[in-house]
């Protein structure tokens, strides 16, 4: 069965940082673009970051640009979002979501984890 | 960016009964070389994360009922739920994947009245 389950989230002070990982399974995890998408608890979601399968190709929202580095290892099946100098506004749930399509393609989400929440509070 | 507008905010409809949500996009994402529409549809029921319901505008994805369709094409798209069931309680989001940054409509909270 595949799955996504992401992990490292918490309180943190304004500034700080706090790295976020999302362990795949159940599909070939390096044929896959993954992306970040958040949620502000009762409010809408919002896209964050996205990496393409080798890595080497990687796009975020203006809100994070800067502050926020996407990542992965595909050996071992992770992906992780870096995040610096935190805010007060970048507390919400954190989603790892799968890009459906594989490859060269990146389409809809097609596959979501069940979220970590990160609160930036002093 | 590309903005995404849903209506309405919210929905109260009866059991068996017919939900309308409409997205509007504020450019086209329709890709003309393969006539596709990149617009997804997502559920997110209470304490749960989103799940996907429909791509391509009117793509069902593998398990979801058939009472869920999707219409529309290059800016206006419409999530139809027919028979309105009571685990269709949710909120729905629109979201195109035609460009980065994806973005997302402001979502629509289905309630049974």
């Amino acid at each position: 069965e595949v799955h996504l389950v992401e992990s490292g989230g918490g309180l943190v002070q304004p500034g700080g940082s706090l790295r976020l990982s999302c362990a795949a399974s159940g599909f070939i995890f390096s044929d896959y673009w993954m992306h970040w998408v958040r949620q502000v608890p009762g409010k809408g979601l919002m896209w964050v970051s996205r990496v393409k399968t080798d890595g080497g190709n990687t796009g975020y929202a203006d809100s994070v640009k800067g502050r926020f580095i996407i990542s992965r290892d595909n050996a071992q099946n992770t992906l992780f979002l870096q995040m610096d100098s935190l805010r007060v506004e970048d507390t919400a749930v954190y989603y790892c979501a799968r890009g459906a399509g594989a490859v060269s393609r990146d389409w809809h989400l097609d596959l979501w984890g069940r979220g970590t929440l990160v609160t930036v509070s002093s | 960016d590309i903005v995404m507008t849903q209506s309405p905010d919210s929905l109260t409809v009866s059991l068996g009964e017919r939900a309308t949500i409409n997205c509007k996009s504020s450019q086209s994402v329709l890709y003309s070389s393969n006539n596709k529409n990149y617009l997804a549809w997502y559920q997110q029921k209470a304490g749960q994360p989103p799940k996907m319901l429909i791509y391509w505008a009117s793509t069902r994805e593998s398990g979801v009922p058939d009472r869920f369709s999707g219409s529309g094409s290059g800016t206006d798209f419409t999530l139809t739920i027919n028979s309105l069931q009571a685990e269709d309680v949710a909120v729905y989001y629109c979201q195109q994947y035609y460009t980065t940054p994806r973005t997302f409509g402001q979502g629509t909270k289905v309630e049974i009245k």
